[in-house]
Order: structure tokens, then sequence, then C-alpha cells
């Protein structure tokens, strides 16, 4: 399985913009890139995927660069409640389950 | 309903207990999921349902039996543990096809003694 390279921490100040990277050089045609999220004491959480061109939804944009060897998520202004570690993940687009192995994340603080 | 339920929330079992862990969900998701994480780990993949038919077994050692009765329940029985299997039990589903988010649960705090 193709695998991902983020920060192990990153902080930003309240109601700014955060950009958290993700690096997959090995992804390759068909891998889908997933972002999620785990607030403490939760289970993970669905942000955001995209293929090749960059998307936006509700909680975030997923920034793909052309090569698709690496990724940008995009949190337009943060808040205390997305305090959590954020997982960059590739998986299989193909029909059947499609498995997400997780890395080891960025955990974002944000400062008051 | 788009939520995956887990149930119990905590649970304490000796090492000679057998014990289960439920996963419910009623978002007509065929896929399933059961995923181990440790304290300050990102999550690890046990188990794969796509279709109610386990699909990947994670090399999973034998005292973790899943079982998939239907659609919309994924168990997890548990024999004869150790104390290093203590962590959080999380459940997760999807369509089985095309590339859509996983839900997951909010998981089982496991604590064996």
């Amino acid at each position: 399985d193709a695998k991902t390279t983020q920060p192990n921490s990153m902080e930003s100040n309240e109601e700014e913009p955060v950009h958290l990277p993700c690096n997959h050089s090995t992804i390759s045609g068909t891998d889908y890139i997933h972002w999620y999220r785990q607030l403490p004491s939760q289970g993970p959480e669905y942000v955001i995927h995209g293929l090749t061109s960059n998307v936006n939804n509700r909680m975030a944009s997923l920034a793909i660069a052309e090569d698709r060897k690496s990724s940008t998520l995009i949190l337009h202004r943060a808040t205390l409640r997305d305090a959590a570690v954020y997982y960059c993940i590739l998986s299989l687009g193909q029909t059947g389950a499609n498995n997400l192995f997780f890395g080891t994340g960025t955990r974002l603080t944000v400062i008051p | 309903d788009t939520e995956v339920t887990q149930t119990p929330k905590h649970l304490v079992m000796g090492m000679t207990n057998k014990k289960s862990l439920k996963c419910e969900q009623h978002m007509g998701h065929r896929a399933m999921y059961w995923y181990k994480q440790k304290a300050k780990k990102p999550p690890e993949l046990m188990f794969v349902y796509s279709y109610e038919k386990l699909s990947i077994n994670e090399s999973v050692p034998s005292r973790f039996s899943p079982e998939c009765p239907n659609s919309s329940l994924l168990n997890l029985h548990l024999h004869a543990l150790q104390p290093e299997d203590s962590a959080l039990y999380l459940c997760a589903s999807s369509p089985p096809t095309g590339t859509y988010g996983y839900t997951f649960g909010s998981g089982t705090r496991l604590t064996v003694v």
C-alpha cells in the first residue's frame, strides 16, 4: 500500500487558515486521497477526499498537486473544535471494500 | 440514520473470559471494518467484510473472531485475550463500491486484566 508522510504536529491561531501538508510520492493512478480527523476520545471522522481535482466541502478544501505526489488540506478558519489528529490516507479506487491504512497523522493544536 | 453504533462503550475482561463487541449501522453500507487503536497511535486495520463475507484478515491472532450475521451487524468475539490487547476497538462502514468515506463508530474501550 502506498504510504503518506505528514508532519507530526502543527499549531494554528484561532480563526486563521490552516494548511496541513501530506506527501504521497508513491501514489498510483487509482489511489484516492482521503483525509480523516480524530478528536480526543472519538472515532475518526471523514473530512474530504479526491482523486485529481481540488475539492471543496463544508468542512474543508483539498488541494492536490498536479503530479499527485502531494496534497494539502485547508481549513479556512480554524476553531478550537478543529483541534484533532488529521490523517492523510490513500485508498484504492476500485470496486469492493476500500481499505484505509492510517499513517501517523498530524496533531493540530489551535491556539485561542 | 447516519451513525455507526458500537456497544459496549467500555469493557473490562479477564484473560479467561469470553466477550463480544457489537457494531451496528443502518445506512445500507455493505462494507464493514474492525480497527484496533492503541493510545497515541493510529488505527490499525484488523478485518474487512464486504457483502457479509470476510475479505481481509490483517494477520490478526485467532483469539479475535469476527462475525457478520447480516448487512447491518458486525461482531468481534474475544477469547483468551492478553493485557496487551487492551485498546480502543473501532468499527467502521462504507459503501462497498466507489471511493466513499468511511463512517466510524466512537469505539469500545477494552481493558484486559
